[in-house]
């Protein structure tokens, strides 16, 4: 079975922190994916790799970069959280390109920004 | 700009009757569609795919009907049971992408 792991299921930090979520995949996908989940917008992408040291621009990734140094560690961070951070976390991962490429996902990450 | 959507937030229905969850999209490069379920606190899991080639894909209880030239899928569930009570997501992709477009999510509700 696929495994993805993300390190917090819950999280609490304070406006203008840096904050790091971190994302482990144990089935050497080439692909991972971090999306944020939202009441109303469900999941919006904010970066996706599919490389070690490789990434990409997702729909929103204004106020995150992220980081990809092994290929089953991709880690989001938020440089200066804000408020409108608030949301849930979802970290995936997926096998390859040109297949029906069903994504894994974590369990997801609650993010409070207070 | 939302390339999936559906326009239903929510669904009721009673144990043991059909559930039909609704997706439209814009895009019509898209190869694939797939149904993700998500129960809260959890992330989102695979449920059924069908590709484009396709206009039918059933997997047990679970059927996915696509219309192509209305851009439309829709979601089969027969019968509806309480473990179905979840959110569920429509998606899509491009084969050749990366990336999967999601919809809002649909929150079924199975009452007893």
């Amino acid at each position: 079975d696929v495994k993805v792991t993300q390190s917090s299921r819950y999280l609490v930090k304070r406006t203008g922190e840096k904050v790091f979520l971190e994302c482990v995949q144990d089935m050497d996908h080439e692909n991972m994916f971090w999306y944020r989940q939202d009441p109303g917008l469900g999941l919006r992408l904010i970066y996706f790799s599919y490389d070690v040291k490789m990434k990409e621009k997702g729909d929103i990734p204004e106020g995150y970069s992220v980081s990809r140094e092994k290929k089953e560690r991709f880690s989001l961070i938020l440089e200066s959280a804000s408020t409108n951070q608030t949301s849930m976390y979802l970290c995936a991962s997926s096998y390859g390109r040109n297949k029906n490429t069903e994504a894994f996902f974590g369990q997801g990450t609650r993010l409070t920004v207070v | 700009d939302q390339q999936v959507k559906q326009n239903s937030p929510s669904l009721s229905v009673q144990e043991g009757r059909i559930s039909i969850l609704n997706c439209d999209y814009t895009n019509s490069m898209f190869d694939y569609f797939l149904w993700y379920k998500k129960y809260p606190a959890e992330g989102p899991t695979f449920l059924i795919s069908i590709s484009s080639i396709k206009d039918k894909n059933e997997d047990g209880r679970f059927t996915v009907f696509l219309n192509k030239s209305a851009k439309h899928l829709s979601l089969h569930i027969v019968p509806s049971q309480p473990g179905d009570s979840a959110v569920y997501f429509c998606a899509a992709f491009k084969e050749g992408d990366y990336k999967l477009s999601f919809g809002a999510g649909t929150t079924v509700t199975v009452r007893a």
